[in-house]
C-alpha cells in the first residue's frame, strides 16, 4: 500500500534560516508527490508537485523540493524563512485510485 | 467559481442533531473529494465523487454519515445524529476528472464542534 511518512512532528526555526522538512512515501511505481500548507483556519494550499522529469521542482512562496527515488524521499526546503511560513505542511502521494494520501504533517513555528 | 467554497465556515451543535456541510466547487471540476481533518488524526478520506455518482464511499466513517452531489456541482454532506468525536475540520477539494493526480484544490474547510 502507498503511503507518506513526515518523522518531524514540529520544527521551530528562527526566521531568516533555513527549513527542510523530510518526507518519505513507499509506492511501488513511480509517484506523484505533492507539498501542500496549511495556514491556522484555512484549507490546504498546493506548494509543488512532482510527476517526473527534473528530480528538483520549484514552487510557490520561494519553496523547492528534492526528489530522490534511492532514498524513498520528496524533502521540502526553503533557503530564508520568513513569519509568514509558520504553518502545518502536508506531503502527499497521488495513489492511482484517485486518492491522495497525506503524511501526519509538520507544524512549523518561526521564531523572531 | 474561482475557489472551491464551503459552508459553514465554524458550526457548533448539540450531540445528537443533524448537520449538513456544503461544498460548491471549481466550476467545470467533476471530481469532489471531502476529507476531515481531526486533531491528531491528520488528514482521513471519507469520499469522492465523480460527477453526480460515488464510486468510493469507503472512507465514511458509519452510516451516520452520507454525502450526495447534485447537478454534478454542489456537494453536501450530512451527519446524522452527531457525536463528539464527528468533531474535526471538513475538507472538501475538487478536480477535473482524471487530473486529480495534478493535485486538488481544497476549500478552506467547514469546523464542526459538537457539544
Amino acid at each position: 500500500a502507498q503511503s507518506v511518512t513526515q518523522p518531524d512532528i514540529h520544527i521551530t526555526v528562527s526566521e531568516g534560516a533555513s527549513l527542510e522538512l523530510r518526507c518519505n512515501y513507499s509506492y511501488g511505481a513511480t509517484p506523484y508527490l505533492f507539498w501542500y500548507v496549511q495556514s491556522p483556519g484555512q484549507g490546504l494550499q498546493l506548494l509543488l508537485k512532482y510527476f517526473s522529469g527534473d528530480t528538483l521542482v520549484q514552487g510557490i512562496k520561494g519553496f523547492e523540493a528534492e526528489f530522490k527515488r534511492s532514498q524513498s524521499s520528496f524533502n521540502l526546503r526553503k533557503p530564508s524563512v520568513h513569519w509568514s511560513d509558520a504553518a502545518e505542511y502536508f506531503c502527499a502521494v497521488w495513489r492511482d485510485d484517485y486518492k491522495l494520501s497525506f503524511g501526519a504533517g509538520t507544524t512549523v513555528t518561526v521564531r523572531a | 467559481g474561482a475557489g472551491v467554497s464551503q459552508s459553514p465556515s465554524n458550526k457548533v451543535t448539540e450531540k445528537g442533531k443533524d448537520v449538513e456541510l456544503r461544498c460548491d466547487p471549481i466550476s467545470g471540476h467533476t471530481a469532489l473529494y471531502w476529507y476531515r481533518q481531526s486533531l491528531g488524526q491528520g488528514l482521513e478520506f471519507l469520499i469522492y465523487f465523480q460527477g453526480n455518482s460515488a464510486p468510493d464511499k469507503s472512507g465514511l466513517p458509519s452510516d451516520r454519515f452520507s454525502a450526495e452531489r447534485t447537478g454534478g456541482s454542489v456537494s453536501t454532506l450530512t451527519i446524522q445524529r452527531t457525536q463528539q468525536e464527528d468533531s474535526a475540520v471538513y475538507l472538501c477539494a475538487s478536480s477535473f476528472e482524471g487530473q486529480g493526480g495534478y493535485g486538488y484544490t481544497f476549500g478552506s474547510g467547514t469546523r464542526l464542534t459538537v457539544v
